[in-house]
């Protein structure tokens, strides 16, 4: 049984474009979140995903947004990068018959130039 | 608002000596407390949780942790380290006054383990 899995592994952009991340969550999974870690941080929370719909989202500006698909995999948009957006972006599932623990996939490298 | 202090970046620890890695929170009710722990170029992997119930708390690769309300603290704890345990661990908290359904975690920075031979 796959766990989650995140695509691409590593990425690199520079300054004012666009990008998209791609999470599939482990299998029985249906809620899906997203965390950004900087460099020398601990992860910070992006959003989560339920059911098609944005359910929670921290404090993150507008530029970051996200999607999830009927199959329950996600993905992450940022637009307008910047040099600070540079980090491990990692995404969470969780288990859709209940429980507290959240399963995190090896995240994606985003470099900006 | 909750947060995570993990008051030491780095921790050594000679291989076959116990262990502690420190976490202190701050919460609105009652807390949902989580370590993990990450290793080089890996994700977070789920090492243990405190719900409710007893305050020591049993996970994966031997490790243990102790709850401790009056402190606020979440130590997380391993009898005998190994080599292998040396990574990145990170204590957090689950916001649940935004409610049921909400799984946010607020995490700590994160405490180096480095277990030496």
């Amino acid at each position: 049984d796959a766990g989650v899995t995140q695509s691409p592994t590593h990425l690199i952009k520079t300054r004012g474009q666009q990008v998209t991340l791609r999470c599939s969550p482990k299998s029985g999974h249906d809620t899906v979140s997203w965390y950004q870690q900087a460099l020398g941080q601990g992860p910070q929370f992006i959003f989560q995903y339920y059911e098609e719909e944005e359910r929670q989202r921290g404090n993150f500006p507008d530029r970051f947004s996200g999607h999830q698909f009927p199959n329950y995999s996600s993905e992450l948009n940022v637009n307008a990068l910047l040099l600070g957006d540079s980090a491990l972006y990692l995404c969470a599932s969780r288990p859709s018959g209940g429980g507290d623990e959240q399963f995190f996939g090896p995240g994606t490298r985003l470099t900006v130039l | 608002a909750q947060s995570v202090a993990q008051p030491e970046d780095q921790v050594n620890v000679a291989e076959g000596n116990p262990l502690t890695v420190k976490c202190t929170y701050s919460v609105s009710g009652n807390p949902y407390l989580f370590w993990y722990v990450q290793y080089p170029n890996r994700g977070l992997q789920f090492l243990l949780k405190y719900i409710t119930g007893d305050n020591l708390v049993k996970g994966s690769y031997g490790f243990e942790a102790e709850f401790n309300k009056s402190q606020t603290s979440f130590h997380l704890k391993k009898p005998s380290a190994l080599v292998s345990d040396s990574a990145l661990y990170f204590c957090a908290v689950r916001d649940i006054t935004a409610g049921a359904g909400s799984y946010q975690l607020t995490f700590g920075k994160g405490t180096k383990l480095s277990v030496i031979p």
